[in-house]
């Protein structure tokens, strides 16, 4: 049974990173994707990339593209999304999942609040 | 911004059959199939339906997903308290580089 398991909730300025981590345990790390979704307060879901980590290979939502990183480290099970230049329409809860491809996300992490705030 | 249009709400009362719609595209539902996601107050999405109208193990049979065209739905019969929650449909789009695209979301409340 995969279990993602994501790191504790961020305050940051304005104009500066935050890295969030998602660490999953069950199943083989490296055979699957991660994908990380973001909900802004009272908002709706949306999509900002996702990482092969066998492959290395991330691409991102067009949105975030130049903004975002998403990496992996196949040697502790742990997925990485940093977003830079950070403001305070970035306050979301950011979620990573398993990426099934057609067959949806699944599971989820428990998501990890990132306030915006000078 | 998400391009799956979902109505804001949806509400009925315990025992009886809900009916969410999700509109799309040729891009997205038009050509790839549909998740359906379901997220509790202050909880993470779960995974409700995928590949259209398949159920993910434990998810209740009263939950149904059908697809036609560039449209969707998802069932929700004998409606129960447990089901309030806000609902998202979702799908891969195959317009410029491949993303996943959200619907709107619809807040089910049970009355």
């Amino acid at each position: 049974q995969v279990q993602l398991v994501q790191s504790g909730a961020e305050v940051k300025k304005p104009g500066s990173s935050v890295k969030v981590s998602c660490k999953a345990s069950g199943g083989t790390f490296s055979s699957y994707t991660i994908s990380w979704v973001r909900q802004a307060p009272g908002q709706g879901l949306e999509w900002m990339g996702r990482i092969i980590p066998i492959l290395g290979i991330a691409n991102y939502a067009q949105k975030f593209q130049g903004r975002v990183t998403i990496t992996a480290d196949k040697s502790t099970s742990t997925a990485y999304m940093e977003l830079s230049s950070l403001r305070s329409e970035d306050t979301a809860v950011y979620y990573c999942a398993r990426d099934r491809g057609l067959l949806g996300f699944d599971p989820w992490g428990q998501g990890t609040l990132v306030t915006v705030s000078s | 911004q998400s391009v799956l249009t979902q109505p804001p709400s949806a509400s009925g009362t315990p025992g009886q059959r809900v009916t969410i719609s999700c509109s799309g595209s040729s891009s997205n539902i038009g050509s790839n199939t549909v998740n359906w996601y379901q997220q509790l107050p202050g909880t993470a999405p779960k995974l409700l339906i995928y590949s259209n109208n398949q159920r993910p193990s434990g998810v209740p049979d009263r939950f149904s997903g059908s697809k036609s065209g560039t449209s969707a739905s998802l069932a929700i019969s004998g409606l129960q308290s447990e089901d309030e929650a806000d609902y998202y449909c979702a799908a891969w789009d195959d317009s410029l580089n491949a993303h996943y695209v959200f619907g709107t979301g619809t807040k089910v409340t049970v009355l």
